[in-house]
């Protein structure tokens, strides 16, 4: 099926580390991507591939994936970190189309 | 440094038609190697996926918006376009333009527009 599963909400302590996950079929067969979005922006891309980061993301983000289950790791969260984490694969289309419903980060 | 814009009427009439045109700075969308995607937040919800454009013309839609959707571009102007027919109220959300970029067993869009609000109001 072309749907990805992420947890509604998510929180860590200041400092601490949080993984993100993100389930689906699709991911048995290609990696996620991970989106982060602050409220009224558009989203920025923080992992892709097997574990890349865009120049400019710290490396305290960090990606990977285990069967059908993507994790987005944040080692020392941050203030800023505070955001929606969207993950997103390629689907049996071969096109990115499948978005996860987003997971809420509140960093205390 | 590619950029991205959308452009087109934030407010449309319910049944007629959502225009909107993305204008691509930094890089040429007839170069190749990118597919030109159009995706969509409702307020306050998640991304969804509209359709994308290869610099072709070749055009690959979201079968739930499909009958309503069409996708073009105009590599002279370096831009690409959405037309979402028929709208309705739930079709009032931000819509973003990106670049998507294929990779081994990936993809991902490393370049977004800034957004656009269309309110489907009469």
């Amino acid at each position: 099926s072309s749907e990805l599963t992420q947890d509604p909400a998510v929180s860590v302590a200041l400092g601490q580390s949080v993984r993100i996950t993100c389930q689906g079929d699709s991911l048995r067969g290609y990696y996620a991507t991970w989106y982060q979005q602050k409220p009224g922006q558009a989203p920025v891309l923080v992992i892709y591939g097997q574990n890349n980061r865009p120049s400019g993301i710290p490396d305290r983000f960090s990606g990977s994936s285990s069967g059908n289950t993507a994790s987005l790791t944040i080692t020392g969260a941050q203030a800023e970190d505070e955001a929606d984490y969207y993950c997103n694969s390629r689907d049996s289309s071969g096109h990115p189309l499948v978005f996860g419903g987003g997971t809420k980060l509140t960093v205390l | 440094q590619v950029q991205l814009q959308e452009s087109g009427p934030g407010l449309v009439k319910p049944s007629q038609t959502l225009s909107l045109t993305c204008t691509v700075s930094g890089g040429s969308i007839s170069s190749g190697g990118y597919y030109w995607t159009w995706i969509r937040q409702h307020p306050g919800k998640g991304l969804e996926w509209i359709g994308n454009i290869y610099h072709s013309g070749s055009t690959y839609y979201s079968s739930s918006l499909k009958s309503r959707v069409a996708i073009s571009v105009d590599t002279s102007k370096n831009q690409f376009s959405l037309k979402l027919t028929s709208v309705t109220a739930e079709d009032t959300a931000v819509y973003y333009c990106a670049r998507d970029v294929r990779g081994f067993a990936t993809a991902y869009f490393d370049y977004w527009g800034q957004g656009a609000l269309v309110t489907v109001s009469s």
